[in-house]
């Protein structure tokens, strides 16, 4: 069964700082894994998708890089702003036919001003 | 309207209610899933429907009972709840893979409270 594990649970920077979330997956056959970022009461905004093949994909001040074989992606986002407070979220889908996406518990971010 | 829309996006409810959540997709999009998040837990899937016929139930009591007319509707439908059930339900939609799940695109959810 699939685990994704989300460290730290919490994260607190000063304006300007550029920062890396982690995320790790206990099995590493993938068909792709997607970050997406949570604000308060809100739904999921989708931010990155990686399909098993590619080893990055960038978007703006953000980068995720993925790292199967070791079962690891990480979220850099560079120059963090205020705006960028929320909580993201990694998910994997194992693919095989199936259309599930196992979650981490998120990191919550705080970029203090 | 664009996107994934869900109503009503708050909904009180006692336990012998019955009541439906809505879900509607502007994407073009062929699968739809009834996501539910509880406080201090990972999202957990519910239901998937692909072309509107369900391919994933993960073991969801049948107090809740989905529902997909066509690929851009997507209903769950509420009744006898238990006050555990009160969550943030989640609707997302994505284009079928080749062997799995493509891009998901979330709604806003529906805060469900039962008391």
């Amino acid at each position: 069964k699939q685990e994704v594990t989300q460290i730290p649970a919490a994260l607190s920077v000063p304006e300007g700082e550029n920062l890396v979330l982690n995320c790790s997956f206990t099995d590493s056959a993938i068909y792709n894994l997607q970050w997406f970022r949570q604000d308060p009461g809100k739904g999921l905004t989708s931010l990155l998708l990686i399909q098993s093949s590619q080893r990055e994909q960038t978007s703006g001040r953000l980068n995720a890089s993925l790292d199967k074989s070791s079962g690891r992606s990480t979220l850099y986002i560079a120059a963090s702003q205020p705006g960028d407070s929320a909580t993201y979220l990694c998910a994997v889908n194992s693919g095989a036919g199936s259309y599930q996406l196992t979650f981490g518990k998120g990191t919550k971010l705080s970029v203090i001003p | 309207e664009t996107g994934v829309t869900q109503t009503p996006r708050h909904l009180v409810m006692g336990m012998t209610n019955k009541k439906s959540l809505k879900c509607e997709q502007h994407l073009g999009h062929n699968a739809m899933y009834w996501y539910k998040q509880s406080a201090k837990k990972p999202l957990e899937l519910m239901f998937v429907y692909n072309f509107k016929e369900q391919t994933e139930n993960n073991s969801v009591p049948s107090r809740f009972s989905p529902e997909c007319p066509n690929s851009s509707h997507l209903f769950l439908h509420l009744h006898t709840l238990q006050p555990e059930d009160s969550a943030l339900y989640l609707c997302a939609s994505s284009l079928e893979g080749r062997g799995g799940a493509g891009e998901l695109f979330f709604g806003e959810g529906s805060r469900l409270t039962v008391l």
